[in-house]
Protein backbone atom coordinates (compact mmCIF):
# COMPACT_ATOMS: atom_id res chain seq x y z
CA UNK A 1 0.00 0.00 0.00
CA UNK A 2 1.06 3.72 -1.17
CA UNK A 3 1.52 6.16 1.79
CA UNK A 4 3.37 9.08 2.99
CA UNK A 5 4.44 10.72 6.44
CA UNK A 6 4.89 14.25 7.09
CA UNK A 7 6.91 14.04 10.75
CA UNK A 8 6.67 18.16 11.56
CA UNK A 9 3.01 19.29 12.18
CA UNK A 10 4.60 22.55 12.02
CA UNK A 11 7.75 24.50 10.95
CA UNK A 12 8.73 28.17 11.68
CA UNK A 13 10.68 30.01 9.69
CA UNK A 14 12.33 33.78 9.59
CA UNK A 15 11.50 35.77 6.31
CA UNK A 16 14.45 35.39 4.22
CA UNK A 17 15.17 32.10 5.46
CA UNK A 18 15.74 28.93 3.90
CA UNK A 19 12.94 26.55 5.14
CA UNK A 20 12.18 22.81 4.49
CA UNK A 21 9.31 20.88 5.18
CA UNK A 22 9.80 16.55 5.52
CA UNK A 23 8.27 13.94 3.70
CA UNK A 24 9.01 10.53 3.42
CA UNK A 25 6.72 7.65 1.46
CA UNK A 26 6.54 3.93 1.02
CA UNK A 27 5.44 2.72 -2.06
CA UNK A 28 5.56 -0.44 -4.18
CA UNK A 29 6.66 0.13 -7.29
CA UNK A 30 8.45 3.75 -8.75
CA UNK A 31 6.61 6.58 -6.74
CA UNK A 32 5.13 9.47 -8.67
CA UNK A 33 5.24 12.21 -6.18
CA UNK A 34 3.44 15.65 -5.54
CA UNK A 35 3.58 18.46 -3.04
CA UNK A 36 0.50 20.67 -2.50
CA UNK A 37 -0.07 23.92 -0.54
CA UNK A 38 -3.69 25.03 0.93
CA UNK A 39 -4.66 28.65 2.30
CA UNK A 40 -7.53 29.03 4.27
CA UNK A 41 -10.75 28.58 2.98
CA UNK A 42 -9.46 26.94 0.02
CA UNK A 43 -8.43 24.31 -2.31
CA UNK A 44 -5.69 22.47 -2.64
CA UNK A 45 -2.89 24.11 -5.04
CA UNK A 46 -0.12 22.25 -7.09
CA UNK A 47 3.14 22.98 -6.23
CA UNK A 48 5.11 20.48 -8.08
CA UNK A 49 5.67 16.37 -9.06
CA UNK A 50 8.41 13.91 -9.50
CA UNK A 51 8.32 11.91 -12.05
CA UNK A 52 11.45 10.57 -12.88
CA UNK A 53 14.77 11.67 -14.18
CA UNK A 54 16.41 14.91 -11.98
CA UNK A 55 17.14 14.59 -8.42
CA UNK A 56 15.75 17.95 -7.80
CA UNK A 57 12.35 19.39 -8.83
CA UNK A 58 11.62 22.80 -9.47
CA UNK A 59 8.07 24.26 -8.90
CA UNK A 60 5.95 27.37 -8.80
CA UNK A 61 6.54 30.22 -6.50
CA UNK A 62 10.30 29.05 -6.36
CA UNK A 63 9.82 26.08 -4.41
CA UNK A 64 11.68 22.88 -5.22
CA UNK A 65 11.98 19.09 -3.91
CA UNK A 66 14.64 16.81 -3.28
CA UNK A 67 13.62 13.45 -4.66
CA UNK A 68 15.71 10.66 -2.51
CA UNK A 69 15.21 7.03 -3.13
CA UNK A 70 17.64 5.68 -0.39
CA UNK A 71 15.65 7.90 1.92
CA UNK A 72 12.33 7.07 0.66
CA UNK A 73 12.10 11.15 1.25
CA UNK A 74 10.58 14.10 -1.20
CA UNK A 75 11.45 17.22 0.98
CA UNK A 76 9.57 21.08 -0.24
CA UNK A 77 12.19 23.39 0.28
CA UNK A 78 12.79 27.08 -0.49
CA UNK A 79 15.99 28.93 -0.50
CA UNK A 80 14.00 32.35 1.42
CA UNK A 81 10.82 32.37 2.37
CA UNK A 82 8.22 34.84 2.70
CA UNK A 83 5.49 35.57 4.71
CA UNK A 84 3.26 34.76 2.23
CA UNK A 85 4.21 30.68 2.38
CA UNK A 86 2.38 30.82 5.48
CA UNK A 87 0.17 27.85 4.89
CA UNK A 88 -0.54 24.18 4.93
CA UNK A 89 1.54 22.37 2.87
CA UNK A 90 0.71 18.04 2.01
CA UNK A 91 2.62 15.54 0.45
CA UNK A 92 1.40 12.94 -1.57
CA UNK A 93 1.97 10.03 -3.52
CA UNK A 94 -0.23 8.67 -6.52
CA UNK A 95 -1.07 4.78 -6.98
CA UNK A 96 -1.22 2.92 -10.47
CA UNK A 97 0.91 3.61 -13.43
CA UNK A 98 1.59 7.16 -14.44
CA UNK A 99 1.02 6.31 -18.13
CA UNK A 100 -2.68 6.08 -16.63
CA UNK A 101 -5.39 9.06 -16.07
CA UNK A 102 -6.33 6.90 -13.72
CA UNK A 103 -4.86 6.68 -9.96
CA UNK A 104 -5.64 8.05 -6.41
CA UNK A 105 -3.86 10.35 -4.11
CA UNK A 106 -2.51 8.94 -1.10
CA UNK A 107 -2.04 12.58 1.49
CA UNK A 108 0.04 13.45 4.65
CA UNK A 109 -1.62 14.95 7.78
CA UNK A 110 -0.45 18.25 6.25
CA UNK A 111 2.76 21.00 7.75
CA UNK A 112 1.32 24.11 8.99
CA UNK A 113 4.46 26.21 7.61
CA UNK A 114 4.28 29.90 9.41
CA UNK A 115 7.10 32.34 7.84
CA UNK A 116 7.36 35.42 11.05
CA UNK A 117 8.44 38.58 9.57
CA UNK B 1 -9.47 29.21 -18.06
CA UNK B 2 -11.97 28.11 -15.59
CA UNK B 3 -10.09 25.82 -12.94
CA UNK B 4 -12.37 23.14 -11.33
CA UNK B 5 -15.26 24.84 -9.38
CA UNK B 6 -17.94 23.14 -6.84
CA UNK B 7 -20.96 24.29 -5.95
CA UNK B 8 -22.29 25.01 -3.25
CA UNK B 9 -19.89 26.61 -1.28
CA UNK B 10 -21.78 25.82 1.96
CA UNK B 11 -24.17 23.20 2.94
CA UNK B 12 -25.80 22.79 6.30
CA UNK B 13 -27.74 19.74 7.22
CA UNK B 14 -29.50 17.75 9.81
CA UNK B 15 -28.63 13.78 10.75
CA UNK B 16 -30.23 11.61 8.28
CA UNK B 17 -30.84 14.21 5.14
CA UNK B 18 -29.30 13.24 1.86
CA UNK B 19 -26.86 15.36 0.31
CA UNK B 20 -25.40 16.38 -3.33
CA UNK B 21 -22.71 18.32 -4.37
CA UNK B 22 -21.36 19.21 -7.94
CA UNK B 23 -18.58 19.77 -9.47
CA UNK B 24 -17.33 20.88 -13.04
CA UNK B 25 -13.78 19.99 -13.62
CA UNK B 26 -11.13 21.83 -15.44
CA UNK B 27 -11.49 22.48 -19.33
CA UNK B 28 -10.17 19.29 -20.96
CA UNK B 29 -10.10 16.90 -18.32
CA UNK B 30 -11.81 13.72 -18.05
CA UNK B 31 -11.15 12.07 -14.75
CA UNK B 32 -12.85 13.16 -11.53
CA UNK B 33 -11.69 12.51 -8.38
CA UNK B 34 -13.34 13.14 -4.79
CA UNK B 35 -12.02 13.64 -1.77
CA UNK B 36 -13.11 14.04 2.26
CA UNK B 37 -11.07 16.68 4.23
CA UNK B 38 -12.22 16.12 7.88
CA UNK B 39 -10.61 19.65 10.26
CA UNK B 40 -6.77 18.96 10.98
CA UNK B 41 -6.56 15.88 8.75
CA UNK B 42 -4.91 15.17 4.72
CA UNK B 43 -7.87 14.51 2.38
CA UNK B 44 -9.15 11.13 2.21
CA UNK B 45 -10.26 9.08 -1.17
CA UNK B 46 -13.47 8.36 -1.64
CA UNK B 47 -13.98 7.84 -5.48
CA UNK B 48 -12.78 8.00 -8.99
CA UNK B 49 -14.85 8.59 -12.09
CA UNK B 50 -14.02 8.36 -15.37
CA UNK B 51 -16.09 7.52 -18.98
CA UNK B 52 -18.92 7.88 -16.34
CA UNK B 53 -17.88 5.17 -14.42
CA UNK B 54 -16.64 4.43 -11.23
CA UNK B 55 -12.83 3.36 -11.77
CA UNK B 56 -12.09 3.59 -8.13
CA UNK B 57 -13.31 3.51 -4.25
CA UNK B 58 -11.53 4.26 -1.00
CA UNK B 59 -12.86 3.08 2.43
CA UNK B 60 -15.65 4.89 2.36
CA UNK B 61 -19.74 3.57 3.12
CA UNK B 62 -22.49 2.80 0.12
CA UNK B 63 -24.01 6.13 1.42
CA UNK B 64 -21.51 7.55 -0.70
CA UNK B 65 -22.65 7.28 -4.50
CA UNK B 66 -21.53 10.06 -7.46
CA UNK B 67 -21.99 9.86 -10.88
CA UNK B 68 -19.81 11.37 -13.77
CA UNK B 69 -22.17 12.66 -17.22
CA UNK B 70 -21.15 13.04 -20.57
CA UNK B 71 -19.79 17.08 -20.29
CA UNK B 72 -17.31 15.11 -17.18
CA UNK B 73 -18.88 16.95 -14.50
CA UNK B 74 -19.81 14.54 -11.60
CA UNK B 75 -22.29 14.85 -8.23
CA UNK B 76 -21.23 13.41 -4.93
CA UNK B 77 -24.44 11.74 -2.84
CA UNK B 78 -24.09 11.30 0.18
CA UNK B 79 -27.77 9.37 1.86
CA UNK B 80 -28.68 9.24 5.90
CA UNK B 81 -25.82 11.79 6.80
CA UNK B 82 -24.03 11.51 10.09
CA UNK B 83 -22.08 14.07 12.48
CA UNK B 84 -19.07 12.50 11.30
CA UNK B 85 -19.42 13.41 7.59
CA UNK B 86 -19.06 16.99 9.01
CA UNK B 87 -16.10 17.98 6.91
CA UNK B 88 -14.66 19.70 3.26
CA UNK B 89 -15.71 17.85 0.27
CA UNK B 90 -12.98 18.36 -2.57
CA UNK B 91 -13.05 17.33 -6.05
CA UNK B 92 -10.34 17.64 -8.49
CA UNK B 93 -10.20 16.84 -12.06
CA UNK B 94 -7.31 15.12 -13.92
CA UNK B 95 -6.19 13.89 -17.59
CA UNK B 96 -3.63 11.98 -18.72
CA UNK B 97 -0.20 13.11 -17.74
CA UNK B 98 -1.55 15.98 -15.79
CA UNK B 99 -1.32 16.11 -12.14
CA UNK B 100 -4.41 16.72 -9.88
CA UNK B 101 -6.18 19.94 -9.88
CA UNK B 102 -8.64 20.96 -6.88
CA UNK B 103 -11.65 22.82 -6.50
CA UNK B 104 -11.70 25.18 -3.54
CA UNK B 105 -14.62 22.48 -2.08
CA UNK B 106 -17.89 22.45 -0.75
CA UNK B 107 -18.09 22.79 3.56
CA UNK B 108 -20.72 20.68 4.46
CA UNK B 109 -21.84 20.86 8.36
CA UNK B 110 -23.91 18.06 9.85
CA UNK B 111 -26.62 19.38 12.62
Amino acid sequence: AQSVAQPEDQVNVAEGNPLTVKCTYSVSGNPYLFWYVQYPNRGLQFLLKYITGDNLVKGSYGFEAEFNKSQTSFHLKKPSALVSDSALYFCAVRDLDRGSTLGRLYFGRGTQLTVWP
Amino acid sequence: DAGVTQSPTHLIKTRGQQVTLRCSPKSGHDTVSWYQQALGQGPQFIFQYYEEEERQRGNFPDRFSGHQYPNYSSELNVNALLLGDSALYLCASSSLGQPQHFGDGTRLSIL
